[in-house]
């Protein structure tokens, strides 16, 4: 079955540090990786993806995230962090085998101070 | 481009009550998607349509949970008898059909608070 595990209920970090937040994902077949952001009031928004090729992928507002198959870990990174990043972020896997499904982790909340 | 719209954005009901929640996905997007956020928990999968037919309805909890899509575009979901497990976020989520790597496009929510 599919699944994505986001270890860390909140991240705080601050103002001009890098940040990272974890996710690390299990399916069958080759996963189709998302990151999504949801401010406060506000619905999800896509960030970036992961389909094929390059294990770096680069998405809206600075935010990267790195591939990795060895260690099934999808984390998001960003080299300099704005209080205004502060939000919760949603990491989502898709798999071949699962059809148009896509499963999402539980959240992870990101606090940055100035 | 108007983008998708759920109402109503909160509702406060009392268990056993009825409560009907309605999505507009983006115009033109055949696949729609039913999730369901629990405080602090992950966002479940519920259901998703593609047109009208429903595609995979293996997240629905149970069958106070009906979903319909008459006509193929806007969506509603509907809990009859609500129970107080059933409070959360309901969101609304459409794609491009046939674009299976694509990002899904998302409503803003509708709370559902059971008393």
């Amino acid at each position: 079955a599919q699944s994505v595990a986001q270890p860390e209920d909140q991240v705080n970090v601050a103002e001009g540090n890098p940040l990272t937040v974890k996710c690390t994902y299990s399916v069958s077949g080759n996963p189709y990786l998302f990151w999504y952001v949801q401010y406060p009031n506000r619905g999800l928004q896509f960030l970036l993806k992961y389909i094929t090729g390059d294990n770096l992928v680069k998405g809206s507002y600075g935010f990267e995230a790195e591939f990795n198959k060895s260690q099934t870990s999808f984390h998001l990174k960003k080299p300099s962090a704005l209080v205004s990043d502060s939000a919760l972020y949603f990491c989502a896997v898709r798999s071949y085998t699962g059809g148009f499904k896509t499963i999402f982790g539980a959240g992870t909340r990101l606090f940055v101070k100035a | 481009e108007a983008g998708v719209t759920q109402f109503p954005s909160h509702s406060v009901i009392e268990k056993g009550q009825t409560v009907t929640l309605r999505c507009d996905p983006i115009s033109g997007h055949d696949n729609l998607y039913w999730y369901r956020r629990v405080m602090g928990k992950e966002i479940k999968f519920l259901l998703h349509f593609v047109k009208e037919s429903k595609q995979d309805e293996s997240g629905m909890p149970n069958n106070r949970f009906l979903a319909e899509r008459t006509g193929g575009t806007y969506s509603t979901l509907k809990v009859q008898p609500a129970e107080l497990e059933d409070s959360g976020v309901y969101f609304c989520a459409s794609s491009h059909q046939g674009f299976d790597t694509g990002e899904l496009f998302f409503g803003e929510g509708s709370r559902l608070t059971v008393l």
